[in-house]
């Protein structure tokens, strides 16, 4: 099956700096990466996704890669504030039945 | 819609005790997962449904766990002895239909603690 890894565990940044969270999948059918945000005693929810025909997406101030060959995607926060304090996940999945394997979280402490 | 509705929202029990976690999924949707989340092992997939159907249990622990989908307005997991490394935050989601590889919508999640 699908092995995600997700780096670094935990993140801490001064406000206004930017924030890069990395994952690395390990099948190649693998073709939709989303990111889940998930702040303290709530429910995951999506900030952005990403299908494997496309290499970057960019939604305000985050914005995700996806490299196939290498098989990594990275999500990227600029411009960070106090309220992006959160664990974020990434996840991948293949195929039609929207099974996802989830990486193992990275908590972003955004210091204002 | 009010979303995916997970209920306990908390749930205290005994080891040994049988404990039922319910979800009611969004109105339509035919994908539903059950998810255990834990500080050491993250976002745990213990089991999936499509169109109530079980689709791949591979994920649940043990024979204590059990998963059932009634109806498409309806799932429970069971566990039955509860243990105390049970013990987690047990998330339901769902998917719309008609796309693969779309946005899961989670519960608010069931605590467990099992003392």
């Amino acid at each position: 099956g699908e092995n995600v890894e997700q780096h670094p565990s935990t993140l801490s940044v001064q406000e206004g700096d930017s924030a890069v969270i990395k994952c690395t999948y390990s099948d190649s059918a693998s073709n939709y990466f989303p990111w889940y945000k998930q702040e303290l005693g709530k429910r995951p929810q999506l900030i952005i996704d990403i299908r494997s025909n496309v290499g970057e997406k960019k939604d305000q101030r985050i914005a995700v890669t996806l490299n196939k060959t290498a098989k990594h995607f990275s999500l990227h926060i600029t411009e960070t504030q106090p309220e992006d304090s959160a664990v974020y996940f990434c996840a991948a999945s293949r195929g039609n039945f929207n099974k996802f394997y989830f990486g193992s979280g990275t908590k972003l402490n955004v210091k204002p | 819609d009010a979303g995916v509705i997970q209920s306990p929202r908390h749930e205290v029990t005994e080891m040994g005790q049988e404990v039922t976690l319910r979800c009611k999924p969004i109105s339509g949707h035919d994908y539903l997962f059950w998810y255990r989340q834990t500080m050491m092992r993250g976002l745990e997939l213990l089991i999936y449904f499509n169109n109530n159907v079980p689709i791949d249990d591979s994920g649940m622990p043990e024979d204590r766990f059990s998963a059932k989908m009634p109806n498409a307005s309806f799932s429970t997991l069971k566990i039955q002895p509860s243990e105390p490394r049970d013990s987690a935050v047990y998330f339901c989601a769902t998917t719309p239909p008609g796309t693969a590889n779309t946005e899961a919508f989670f519960g608010q999640g069931t605590r467990l603690t099992v003392v």
